[in-house]
């Protein structure tokens, strides 16, 4: 199956940094979609981004699908950006993984006031 | 977007014994997925369950273990059997965004169960 490997796997940032965490794939993909998980487990939609660039507020993504990564771009850090960021993907199969996601290790993000 | 709750929140259990999660959707959908998170760990999925027909499973994951209802297009149970202490994890479920202009869409995940096994 589709392998998702993401870094870093820890990142300790104080607030207002930037950061950059990075998603790599190993197959074609019909859906990659970044989350937050909070602290209570919930997982929060960030980006619904199978290709191209898009922005919400401080977050913005980008996905070349052609060179299989995406990566997630977090300006202006605040502590309630801490957390776990997953990034998942739908491999390009067709029927066998139609709606199944297969998610990265994540990425802890602490942000120190 | 997609509504997702589920019951309970979360639950203690001795081990040997079952627990039954709901999953309830706020629109009809195709199909309804659940995935496990171990702690410390990724997402995991279990089956997708389909209205009418059984759930299918990943490997390593059976239908003894995991039993799975899908009595209708915005409902869903998962049964944790015979449950041990390496069951303690967040049970998700998940469903597709409808109305999206491709044939894969979004998808969205309900709040968790958190279930501990003692």
């Amino acid at each position: 199956g589709i392998q998702v490997e993401q870094s870093p796997p820890d990142l300790i940032l104080q607030e207002g940094a930037n950061s950059t965490l990075r998603c790599n794939f190993s197959d074609s993909v019909n859906n990659l979609q970044w989350f937050h998980q909070n602290p209570w487990g919930q997982l929060i939609n960030l980006f619904y981004i199978p290709s191209g660039t898009k922005q919400n507020g401080r977050l913005s993504a980008t996905t070349v699908a052609t060179e299989r990564y995406s990566l997630l771009y977090i300006s202006s850090s605040q502590t309630t950006d801490s957390g776990v960021y997953f990034c998942a993907v739908e491999g390009g199969a067709g029927g066998t993984s139609y709606g199944k996601l297969t998610f990265g290790q994540g990425t802890i993000l602490t942000v120190h006031p | 977007s997609a509504v997702i709750s589920q019951k309970p929140s979360r639950d203690i259990c001795q081990r040997g014994t079952s627990l039954t999660i709901q999953c309830q959707v706020d629109s009809q959908v195709t199909m309804m997925f659940w995935y496990r998170q171990q702690p410390g760990q990724s997402l995991t999925l279990i089956a997708t369950a389909n209205q009418g027909s059984e759930a299918t499973y990943e490997s390593g994951f059976v239908i003894d273990k995991f039993p799975i209802s899908r009595p209708n297009l915005t409902f869903s149970t998962l049964t944790v059997s015979n449950m041990s202490p390496e069951d303690s994890s967040i049970y998700l479920c998940s469903v597709e965004g409808t109305g999206g202009p491709s044939s894969y869409n979004e998808q969205f995940f309900g709040p968790g169960t958190r279930l501990t096994v003692l």
